[in-house]
C-alpha cells in the first residue's frame, strides 16, 4: 500500500503571500490531520478532517485553514504568511480514530 | 490540560549499550499512547500503539511499556542506525495527538 504523500516537498514564499499544501492519505483512510513542526514548539496539531468535515481544530489563528475532498485528499492553506510560519508541515492519515501515519512533510520557508 | 514530557532530551550511547527513554503524561481518559521515530527532515515513522496499563509491545531491538502515568521505550543493544529522535504522543478525548518534545538518540559505533 502506498503511504501518505505530500506536495510540494519544499516551498519558499515571502511575507504576505499565501500558500496551499496538499496531502493524499493512505488508500482507505478517511481521516486526515495536519501538524506544524518547529524546533522551538515541536509538533503541534492544526486540524483534522474526516469525511470532508473538520472534526477537530487546534489553537492556531484563522489564517490557517483546510479542506478535504470526497476522495479524502486534503489541502491546507495559510494566508498572509509571517516569518514565524516557517516550519515543516506534516499530514497524517488514519482510518478513523486510531493510529496516524505521517507523510514526509512540506518544508515551508518564509522570507 | 493534557501534558506529555519526554526525558532525557538527548541521549548518547555506545553501540550495544542498552537504555530506556521515558514519556510521562497527564491526560484525562487516555485512548492511546504512541511512539514514533523521526529522522532529520522526514516525517515521523510509526513504531507502537499502547492502549492500557501493563501493555507491552516489541519490535526488533525496541520494547515499549505502559503504566498509568508513563511509558518507557527500551532499546536493547542499539546500533548506529537506531540514531534518531523518538517521539511520544497521547490521544485523549478527541482524535488529535499531543506530542512530547522528543528524545534525540545518538548511537556511536
Amino acid at each position: 500500500k502506498a503511504g501518505v504523500t505530500q506536495t510540494p516537498r519544499y516551498l519558499i514564499k515571502t511575507r504576505g503571500q499565501q500558500v496551499t499544501l496538499s496531502c493524499s492519505p493512505i488508500s482507505g483512510h478517511r481521516s486526515v490531520s495536519w501538524y506544524q513542526q518547529t524546533p522551538g514548539q515541536g509538533l503541534q496539531f492544526l486540524f483534522e478532517y474526516f469525511s470532508e468535515t473538520q472534526r477537530n481544530k487546534g489553537n492556531f489563528p484563522g489564517r490557517f485553514s483546510g479542506r478535504q475532498f470526497s476522495n479524502s485528499r486534503s489541502e491546507m492553506n495559510v494566508s498572509t504568511l509571517e516569518l514565524g510560519d516557517s516550519a515543516l508541515y506534516l499530514c497524517a492519515s488514519s482510518t478513523s480514530t486510531d493510529t496516524q501515519y505521517f507523510g514526509p512533510g512540506t518544508r515551508l520557508t518564509v522570507l | 490540560e493534557d501534558q506529555v514530557t519526554q526525558s532525557p532530551e538527548a541521549l548518547r550511547l555506545q553501540e550495544g549499550e542498552s537504555s530506556s527513554l521515558n514519556c510521562s503524561y497527564t491526560v484525562s481518559g487516555l485512548r492511546g499512547l504512541f511512539w514514533y521515530r523521526q529522522d532529520p527532515g522526514k516525517g515521523p515513522e510509526f513504531l507502537f500503539t499502547l492502549y492500557s496499563a501493563g501493555e507491552e509491545k516489541e519490535k526488533e531491538r525496541l520494547k515499549a511499556t505502559l503504566t498509568k502515568k508513563e511509558s518507557f521505550l527500551h532499546i536493547t543493544a542499539p546500533k548506529p542506525e537506531d540514531s534518531a529522535t523518538y517521539l511520544c504522543a497521547v490521544q485523549a478525548g478527541s482524535n488529535d495527538m499531543r506530542f512530547g518534545a522528543g528524545t534525540r538518540l545518538t548511537v556511536k559505533p
